[in-house]
């Protein structure tokens, strides 16, 4: 059975800080990781990644993964306080169409 | 815009009802997705179709089924509801990319009570 955990389950901090959001996997035969921003309402898409060790990046957001330690970093630098929300982690293993998604992490920031 | 619409965004229904919730996307998508969110248990998908007509059950699909007659519509059925089965309810849609499932657009969800 595919497994994904995210740590820490929950996270405040105050604008300005560096925060760094994890995502640890077991599936068999990975096909691909990817995380999401949650606020109130549908889930939106940052970042698909399928390689080792390529960073991607978009504005404060940026993220990698290590598939030889099973695991995927998010990093958010200078965070704001529009970036509360809850942060999912999904992974797609051997069966096409079916994600595993972490409990989330819920991030508080705080002016 | 790209969007996936699920018509009732708040429903409460009656324990042995028929609950049907309706998801349409506008994006020409292959894939559709259900999904329900539960806290501290994170999304679980329910069932998908990759094709018309087509269905795959995921990890929760006892008392739910599902229809896809149309590509741009994916309905979930709950054919008795029970008490279980309240809880957010989140359809997503994909376009087919061959090796992964690729980006999931999301609806907004629906809120589901079954008292």
């Amino acid at each position: 059975e595919d497994k994904v955990v995210q740590s820490p389950l929950s996270l405040v901090v105050h604008e300005g800080d560096t925060v760094t959001l994890n995502c640890s996997y077991e599936v068999t035969n990975f096909r691909s990781l990817l995380w999401y921003k949650q606020e109130k309402k549908a889930p939106t898409f940052l970042f698909m990644l399928t390689s080792s060790g390529i960073e991607k990046k978009s504005g404060r957001l940026s993220s990698i993964l290590d598939k030889k330690e099973l695991f995927s970093i998010l990093n958010i630098t200078a965070t704001q306080t529009g970036d509360s929300a809850v942060y999912l982690c999904a992974v797609e293993g051997t069966s096409y169409g079916k994600l595993t998604f972490g409990q989330g992490t819920i991030l508080t920031v705080h002016p | 815009d790209v969007k996936v619409t699920q018509s009732s965004r708040y429903l409460v229904k009656r324990t042995g009802e028929k609950v049907f919730l309706e998801c349409v996307q506008d994006m020409d998508h292959e894939n559709m997705f259900w999904y329900r969110q539960d806290p501290g248990l994170g999304l679980r998908l329910i069932y998908f179709s990759y094709d018309v007509k087509m269905k795959e059950k995921g990890d929760i699909p006892e008392g739910y089924s599902v229809s896809r007659e149309k590509k741009e519509r994916f309905s979930l059925i709950l054919e008795s509801a029970s008490t279980n089965q309240t809880s957010m309810y989140l359809c997503a849609s994909s376009r087919f990319q061959g090796g992964n499932t690729g980006e999931l657009f999301f609806g907004e969800g629906s809120r589901l009570t079954v008292l």
